[in-house]
């Protein structure tokens, strides 16, 4: 299958600094990727819709100053937590999807997700 | 409004049992089914997916999903529990026409296994 990588998997920043995360598509060319939260024992909450070329598109209620994200390639989109802070800790994780072709829908394949940390 | 349940929250059960996790959706056209594993500290892997045909669809790992559009419901379920399963199982809806599309996740089902 098809294989996303997420870097970093683990991160550890003060109050205050910005962090930035990187979500590759190693081996096919993604013009939609897609940016997840996950809160401890919870499910994944849809954050945004990064897509090549253009402005990303939100989720109701996430503020798109403090999580910047940038398409700029097929293969790369990144996710920028700006000022973070302790309530920004959490388990990011970003997909992307590929039309699986022959009328049978698609599929989206995960990075390994990121810690992220705020001390 | 397009949404995913799974009712139980956390479900133990003993090596070599058999399991059944419960997922039930609301979607408005046609769904594409989704069930995906995750370990913990990880991302996630499909189990397997169902578009269209039988009803009944094969996955990795030994798993099975029913899909039954009466109850709207697509349960996965597996004979013979290994240890190596125990993990966090989401199920999971999208219109999977499109690589543009979005995928909800139900909340998620914690399978612990009693050796």
């Amino acid at each position: 299958g098809a294989v996303v990588s997420q870097h970093p998997s683990r991160v550890i920043c003060k109050s205050g600094t910005s962090v930035k995360i990187e979500c590759r598509s190693l081996d096919f060319q993604a013009t939609t990727m897609f940016w997840y939260r996950q809160f401890p024992k919870q499910s994944l909450m849809l954050m945004a819709t990064s897509n090549e070329g253009s402005k990303a598109t939100y989720e109701q209620g996430v503020e798109k100053d403090k999580f910047l994200i940038n398409h700029a390639s097929l293969t790369l989109s990144t996710l920028t937590v700006t000022s973070a802070h302790p309530e920004d800790s959490s388990f990011y994780i970003c997909s992307a999807t590929l039309p699986a072709g022959g009328g049978l829908g698609t599929e989206a394949f995960f990075g390994q997700g990121t810690r992220l940390t705020v001390v | 409004a397009q949404s995913v349940t799974q009712p139980d929250i956390h479900i133990t059960v003993s090596e070599g049992a058999s399991l059944e996790l419960r997922c039930n959706y609301s979607y408005g056209a046609t769904p594409y089914l989704f069930w995906y594993v995750q370990s913990p500290g990880q991302g996630l892997q499909l189990l397997l997916k169902y578009f269209s045909g039988d009803t009944l669809v094969q996955g990795i790992k030994g798993f099975e999903a029913e899909f039954k559009r009466s109850q709207s419901s697509f349960n996965l379920r597996k004979p013979s529990v290994h240890w190596s399963d125990a993990a966090e199982y989401f199920c999971a809806v999208g219109p999977g026409y499109s690589s543009a599309s979005k995928i909800i996740f139900g909340s998620g089902t914690r399978l612990s296994i009693r050796p």
